[in-house]
């Protein structure tokens, strides 16, 4: 079957480094997806990896390792505003998002 | 610019009732999408379409129906509703681009089915 694993939850200090894992098994692999979602909205998008390597936008990395069904969302400067979830999906090779059930990640002043 | 607009936002529901959530969109966006969100678990993919007049099959589809009669709207209809169906119902929409295929989500539709 499909899969992907993310940690439940994580906890971090405003102005910290913190690193998402997800790691995949899906049949084929179209892309990699990150989202986040702030507790009773929707999901948000905030980066896409089809190839091996760093994706850097602003303060948000995001890495994939296709070899080690691996990618990870490395967070920098952390503000209390990044207090959310963060989904990871992966587009299967049916052109197919299969999500993971999301990592909250809890900002501490 | 509205992007997705999902209606109604909540709804309280009898077992065996029926209703249909309305998804539209304004960005002309060929693939639509309806998800459920549930505590602990991924979004699960409910049943899609690809352009007007399409629809598909997606993981849980059971108890749901949909039509795409028009290209900006996409409704979900529960024929029957069941205490499983409580959830959080999200609808998409993306162009189809598949260099990245962004998805544009609506604020969500908290069904409570008693």
């Amino acid at each position: 079957g499909q899969n992907i694993d993310q940690p439940t939850e994580m906890t971090a200090t405003e102005g910290a480094i913190v690193q998402i894992n997800c790691t995949y098994q899906t049949s084929g692999f179209n892309g990699l997806f990150w989202y986040q979602q702030h507790a009773g909205e929707a999901p948000t998008f905030l980066s896409y990896n089809v190839l091996d390597g760093l994706e850097e936008k602003g303060r948000f990395s995001s890495f994939l390792s296709r070899s080690k069904g691996y990618s990870y969302l490395l967070l920098k400067e952390l503000q209390m505003k990044d207090s959310a979830s963060y989904l990871c999906a992966v587009r299967d090779s049916n052109y197919q998002l299969i999500w993971g059930a999301g990592t909250k990640l809890i900002i501490k002043p | 610019n509205a992007g997705v607009t999902q209606t109604p936002k909540f709804r309280v529901l009898k077992t065996g009732q029926s209703m249909t959530l309305l998804c539209a969109q304004d960005m002309n966006h060929e693939y639509m999408y309806w998800y459920r969100q549930d505590p602990g678990m991924g979004l699960r993919l409910i049943h899609y379409s690809v352009g007007e007049g399409t629809t598909a099959k997606g993981e849980v589809p059971d108890g749901y129906n949909v039509s795409r009669l028009k290209k900006q709207n996409f409704l979900l209809g529960l024929e029957s509703a069941a205490p499983s169906q409580t959830s959080v119902y999200f609808c998409a929409s993306t162009q189809g681009d598949f260099d990245t295929g962004e998805l544009f989500f609506g604020e969500g539709s908290r069904l409570t089915v008693l």
